[in-house]
């Protein structure tokens, strides 16, 4: 069964320091999202992609937080520099279309110390 | 803005029980609603996908029901196991195309 990959699967990185994740979505599918699950929350949406292109990053903290996906295939999300509040698991899922479901990877676990 | 409120948000059942979780939410405009399991530390596995035409969907001892006038999903487990123990996350997909979760139900099932 087709899967999402995201690496690393584990981070932790000093305060102040950059950090980067990767995901690469399931062949074919044009919509990629970036979701943060802070511990005992719900995943909530840092950033959407349709293609190579940004749909929503409303709720990403542009000072710090970017995201890019070049080629329309694989994304990288970067943070620079790093905050204790960025402690969470990063999430990142596919979809092929409306109306059809999203796929998720393991997600990245965050530990900013 | 859509919200998603899952109650509730701890269960604890012993083994063999039927049990139901339930999501509800404010706008009912939704393309689908879609069930995930979490296991502590993971990503997240899709459980059942719900059309926003559709009732309900089935797939072996799950069964999630959708209304979507009333804004309301349910999610049946029937003869629960321990290896069902996990958060169980609703999300509904709306015309933004993006997904909007509840913060989930945390199950235990007690052997």
């Amino acid at each position: 069964e087709a899967e999402v990959a995201q690496s690393p699967r584990y981070k932790i990185t000093e305060k102040s320091q950059a950090v980067a994740f990767w995901c690469d979505p399931i062949s074919g599918h044009a919509t990629l999202y970036w979701y943060r699950q802070i511990l005992g929350q719900g995943p909530e949406l840092l950033v959407q992609f349709q293609d190579e292109s940004v749909v929503d990053d409303s709720q990403l903290p542009k000072d710090r937080f970017s995201a890019e996906r070049l080629k329309g295939v694989d994304s990288t999300l970067k943070i620079q520099p790093a905050e204790l509040g960025d402690s969470a698991m990063y999430l990142c899922a596919s979809s092929s279309g409306t109306g059809q479901g999203y796929t998720f990877g393991s997600g990245t676990r965050l530990t900013v110390v | 803005k859509q919200e998603v409120t899952q109650i509730p948000a701890a269960l604890s059942v012993p083994e063999g029980e039927n049990l139901v979780l339930n999501c509800s939410f404010t706008d009912s405009a939704i393309y689908n609603l879609q069930w995930f399991r979490q296991d502590p530390g993971k990503g997240l596995t899709s459980l059942l996908l719900i059309q926003s035409s559709q009732r309900e969907q089935t797939s072996g001892r799950l069964n999630a029901s959708l209304d979507k006038s009333s804004g309301r999903s349910t999610l049946y487990i029937a003869a629960s196991q321990p290896g069902d123990s996990a958060t169980y996350l609703c999300a509904v997909r709306g015309g933004s195309e993006k997904l909007v979760f509840g913060k989930g139900t945390k199950l235990t099932v007690n052997p």
